[in-house]
This record gives C-alpha cells, structure tokens and sequence, in this order.
C-alpha cells in the first residue's frame, strides 16, 4: 500500500532557530501534500496545502513566512518552521493524495518541541 | 457549516468486548466518509473508505456503516484488542473525490485487560 515517510519523528531545538520536517511519498507520486498541526486530545488542523512546482496555500491565520513549505517534487514536500518559539510547540502531520487512486496517506508525524 | 462531529468523545472497554463508535455530518457535498486510527504520537491510518453508494465496509474487526439519508456512519469494532486503544477519526470528503477533508475530534477508545 501507498507510505508516507515523514522526518524527523521527534525534534528539540532552540527559540528562534529553525527547524525543517520532510515528508515524502515512497511508492507513488503526490502533486497535492497537507500540512496539519494538531494539539494533545484535539483533531488535525490543516495548515497549507502544497502543490507540487507551486506556491503553497495557507489556511486562514497561519502564517506562511513563519511557516515556509516547499513542494519541490513529486515525492518530496517540506515544511520548515522559522524562528521557532514554544507557542509553535506541537505535532505535525503531513499527507500525501495518490494521483492514481486519489487516497490519502499520512505520515507518523513530527513531534516538535521548542526550548 | 461543514461539520463532522463524534461521539462518544472518550470510551473505555475490557478486552473481548464490542464497540461502536458514531459519526454524524453535515457536509455538502458529500463525496466520502473515512475512517482512521490514530495511536498516541503517530499519524493516522486508514481503516475503511465509503462513498455515496456504499453502506457497509469492512476490514478485519473493523465494520463501518454509512447511511446517507441520514447523515450518519459508524465504526464498530468486534473482540477488541488492548492494541485497538487509540483514537478514531471520523473524515469526510467535500466536494470531488479527492477534495477537502473535513475531520472529526475523534474518539478515544481505550481497551483494558
């Protein structure tokens, strides 16, 4: 079946470093990947949605210079969280459309932690 | 307002037993319904996809139901297992097969020995 292979699982770092989290899908090719956060006992929040080769769409109130996504390939998304501070403290989880079957795989996720 | 909500919101069982988990929506228009299982601190998997058409699906113990009229699915889980604890989210799809996902608060399912 289709996987999503998402890194890192877990990072720690620093306020006001930045940290990046990638996502790619390993036996199928993805034009469109998600972005969720999603906080303890709540559901996932859609972020922005990438498509590939072009500019990300950002969900109301999410901050798309904070949150710096990049869709460079068909296999590949990236989201990079700038100038981290413990507010953006949360799990991200990225999924990818198959273009063939139209379903929709998620990654394990990212635990993030800022310090 | 497009909206998926579940109940119930927490649910604790002793291993062996059945459950069923309820989902309620009102989404327009309607193109799918899912079901995932999230365990703690991972991302969530799917257990069943249903369309329009479709009323029943399974996989293993796992049995969704979907009546359309009505605006309502449920997930029911037969002999559950300690590693059914986890959360269940209900998602509906809007609009083309493969458009916006509308999720659920989930349920959190936990199975005690």
């Amino acid at each position: 079946g289709a996987v999503v292979s998402q890194h890192p699982s877990r990072v720690i770092c620093k306020s006001g470093t930045s940290v990046k989290i990638e996502c790619r899908s390993l036996d199928f090719q993805a034009t469109t990947m998600f972005w969720y956060r999603q906080f303890p006992k709540q559901s996932l929040m859609l972020m922005a949605t990438s498509n590939e080769g072009s500019k990300a769409t950002y969900e109301q109130g999410v901050e798309k210079d904070k949150f710096l996504i990049n869709h460079a390939s068909l296999t590949l998304s990236t989201l990079t969280v700038t100038s981290a501070h413990p507010e953006d403290s949360s799990f991200y989880i990225c999924s990818a459309r198959d273009l063939n079957s139209y379903g929709y795989t998620f990654g394990s996720g990212t635990r993030l932690t800022v310090v | 307002k497009n909206q998926v909500e579940q109940s119930p919101q927490s649910l604790i069982i002793l291993e062996g037993k059945n459950c069923t988990l309820q989902c309620n929506y009102t989404v327009s228009p309607f193109s799918n319904l899912r079901w995932y299982k999230q365990d703690t601190g991972r991302g969530p998997v799917s257990l069943t996809i249903m369309t329009f058409s479709e009323n029943t699906k399974s996989n293993g113990r796992y049995t969704a139901t979907l009546d359309a009229d009505t605006k309502q699915s449920s997930l029911h889980i037969t002999a559950s297992q300690l590693s059914d604890s986890a959360s269940y989210i209900c998602v509906v799809s809007a609009g083309g097969w493969a458009d916006k996902l509308i999720f659920g608060t989930g349920t959190r399912l936990q199975v005690f020995p």
